[in-house]
């Protein structure tokens, strides 16, 4: 199985100031039709997962602009350029390239 | 508006089984693949199972594999996971979630407790 290891796994930030997360995955998340099936979603204390970006760095409809996506191959990132109040929670990434589909630990996001 | 609503879950004693189901509305449930995916209390996300459109295929984790069986009625938009055998490690909100590879859209979840 592809292994997602995200860092770190517990985030303190001031309000206002960057936050940026990393996920790495044991092998190549490039597809054979040559997308990159990497995934972020945020979930907030008490609701389901909400996805956030979708094959690196396209953002879904309705999320800030503060959030955006990066990466290639085996090394992403999460950034929120200007962290809010209602960023708290816990942030996955997931790779759906290869079976089984395999989620990162999580990290959490909280205000100092 | 897309939407994933899940029922079923319950109380259940180790050794036993149910059933869980999801709704699909909004969106043409008949050509996505569909997704179970679990979250222990207090832990990450954890995928279970997944079934192509058609049904032409299921997957499962290896920690299911054997005692769930995921089908889906494209006729009533409805997505199903029956699970037997169940153990106390299984004890977790189940979320049915669309699209196999991207997870678009999640449901709010049902608990699933297995416990003597």
């Amino acid at each position: 199985d592809v292994v997602m290891t995200q860092s770190p796994l517990s985030l303190p930030v001031t309000l206002g100031q960057p936050a940026s997360i990393s996920c790495r995955s044991s092998q190549s998340l490039v597809y054979s039709d040559g997308n990159t099936y990497l995934n972020w979603f945020q979930q907030r204390p008490g609701q389901s997962p909400r996805r956030l970006i979708y094959r690196v760095s396209n953002r879904d409809s309705g999320v800030p602009d503060r959030f955006s996506g990066s990466g290639s191959g085996t090394d992403f990132t999460l950034k929120i350029s200007r962290v809010e109040a209602e960023d708290v929670g816990v942030y996955y990434c997931m790779q759906g390239t290869h079976w089984p589909t395999t989620f990162g630990q999580g990290t959490k996001v909280e205000i100092k | 508006e897309v939407q994933l609503v899940e029922s079923g879950g319950g109380l259940v004693k180790p050794g036993g089984s149910l059933r869980l189901s999801c709704a699909a509305s909004g969106f043409t449930f008949s050509i996505y693949s569909m997704n179970w995916v679990r979250q222990a209390p207090g832990k990450g996300l954890e995928w279970v199972s997944s079934i192509s459109s058609g049904s032409s295929y299921m997957r499962y984790a290896d920690s299911v594999k054997g005692r769930f069986t995921i089908s889906r009625d494209n006729a009533k938009n409805a997505l199903y996971l029956q699970m037997n055998s169940l153990r106390a490690e299984d004890t977790a909100v189940y979320y049915c979630g669309r699209d196999s590879a991207e997870v678009d859209y999640w449901g709010q979840g049902t608990l699933v407790t297995v416990s003597s």
